[in-house]
């Protein structure tokens, strides 16, 4: 198993840029989610899936959209980025989201808004 | 969401024990984590404990429960150097389903 990968690694983008992160996994597990890693703020939740066909905001889900049509893959696209998003993004799954369940995150991608 | 508090910083002598502690305020949490970040890499999942238990072993990693003080630390016994990482307390939030993460601990080991 590959487990979580994320593309692209970095990515540098202008303001006012569209973009979209992508994330996948091959562990067949349900739940989803997105979270962004900023220095001294630890990391927020931005978007999560519990399923396919289903998503749900997190703590800092503006200025982001996901969408859940396969199992695997979880986008989180940047519709027009701004300075304040750039970060460092994580993509998380594990198999039903339950409590005690294992979180397998992926290696990030490293993002900078001029 | 609720708060998680970790100080930012320790730093040990290769060989010493680490204790890296961590402080929540959801009393409904059921289960608390502990993460490992290797620089340039993602989060790994160390250990957890179930709330009901006050203390879980593993290997060289002991974590600590005080759930009356709701008081989380971990303890890396003989600490080596690739142990230098960023170390995250995390707990579950009240959907259950996301982790709220504290700010985390860079441990530093020095030779």
């Amino acid at each position: 198993n590959a487990g979580v990968t994320q593309t692209p690694k970095f990515q540098v983008l202008k303001t006012g840029q569209s973009m979209t992160l992508q994330c996948a996994q091959d562990m067949n597990h349900e739940y989803m989610s997105w979270y962004r890693q900023d220095p001294g703020m630890g990391l927020r939740l931005i978007h999560y899936s519990v399923g396919a066909g289903i998503t749900d905001q997190g703590e800092v889900p503006n200025g982001y959209n996901v969408s859940r049509s396969t199992t695997e893959d979880f986008p989180l696209r940047l519709l027009s980025a701004a300075p304040s998003q750039t970060s460092v993004y994580f993509c998380a799954s594990s198999l039903s989201g339950g409590q005690g369940e294992t979180q397998y995150f992926g290696p990030g991608t490293r993002l900078l808004v001029l | 969401g609720e708060d998680v508090e970790q100080s930012l910083f320790l730093s040990v002598r290769e060989g010493d024990s680490s204790v890296i502690n961590c402080t929540y305020t959801d009393s409904s949490s059921t289960y608390l984590y502990w993460y490992k970040q290797e620089p340039g890499a993602g989060l790994q999942l160390l250990t957890y404990i179930f709330s009901n238990m006050d203390m879980k072993q593993d290997q060289r990693l002991t974590v600590l429960l005080n759930k009356k003080d709701k008081h989380l630390s971990l303890r890396i016994a003989d600490t080596q150097t690739g142990d230098s990482a960023i170390y995250f307390c995390a707990e579950n939030s009240n959907s259950g389903y996301a982790l709220n993460f504290g700010k985390g601990t860079s441990l530093l080991v020095t030779p």
